[in-house]
């Protein structure tokens, strides 16, 4: 199973509400991303976890938090976003942080008010 | 040094004729190098990837050419097919390096015409 499943698929908060997106992969993979989309531009990385600890913050604005709760599993917790980060926001995992090959989900759509 | 150049932007072609995508880098610490396949409202999905120590890389319709003294690659669709109508990005790689990131080219979006 080569499976990255996030929900939810689509969500729609306002700039003062909390919301968090949470990522899911089943395949013993120990290196978790984030990355953020924006019509027709490549992934932009947020943020890399390996073996459940934070391995890369791209210089992520404090109001997108992340957490790894285990090896499976990587939420990602946002507070008082702004329009301009309505996007895709795309998880990914790979074997490890020397494994090349990256799976991604699906990604959730988001859109700020 | 770390940016992957694309292009072109976008593409047409007629079903049955080879898209051609071309990218091209500066950081010669890259020894990595895929493609993703991106279609509307999913994530990214490997296609196919090479190492730099080989010249060309073929997996069915699909055929990464690898230049690394011009330090360019492409991607050639054989036959193409509406089908594979999508973004397709390619990315660089730093193997063994403390940062493990890719670094995507700006994409191109290939509409293939029945």
């Amino acid at each position: 199973d080569t499976e990255v499943t996030q929900t939810p698929k689509h969500l729609v908060m306002g700039m003062t509400n909390k919301k968090s997106l949470k990522c899911e992969q089943h395949m013993g993979h120990r290196a978790m991303y984030w990355y953020k989309q924006k019509a027709k531009k490549p992934p932009e990385l947020m943020f890399v976890y390996s073996y459940e600890k934070l391995s890369i913050n791209e210089s992520v604005p404090s109001r997108f938090s992340p957490e790894c709760p285990n090896s499976s599993l990587l939420n990602l917790h946002l507070h008082a976003l702004q329009p301009e980060d309505s996007a895709l926001y795309l998880c990914a995992s790979s074997q490890d942080l020397s494994g090349a090959t990256q799976y991604f989900g699906p990604g959730t759509r988001l859109l700020v008010l | 040094q770390q940016q992957v150049k694309q292009s072109p932007q976008s593409l047409i072609v007629q079903k049955g004729g080879i898209s051609i995508i071309n990218c091209a880098y500066e950081n010669t610490a890259f020894d990595y190098f895929p493609w993703y396949q991106q279609f509307p409202g999913k994530g990214p999905a490997l296609l196919i990837a090479i190492r730099p120590d080989v010249s060309e890389k073929k997996e069915g319709r699909f055929t990464i050419s690898f230049n690394k003294s011009a330090k360019q690659f492409s991607l050639h669709i054989m036959d193409s097919q509406p089908g594979d109508s999508a973004t397709y990005f390619c990315a660089a790689r730093r193997l063994g390096g403390a940062t493990n990131k890719l670094i995507f080219g700006t994409g191109t979006l290939l509409a293939v015409q029945p």
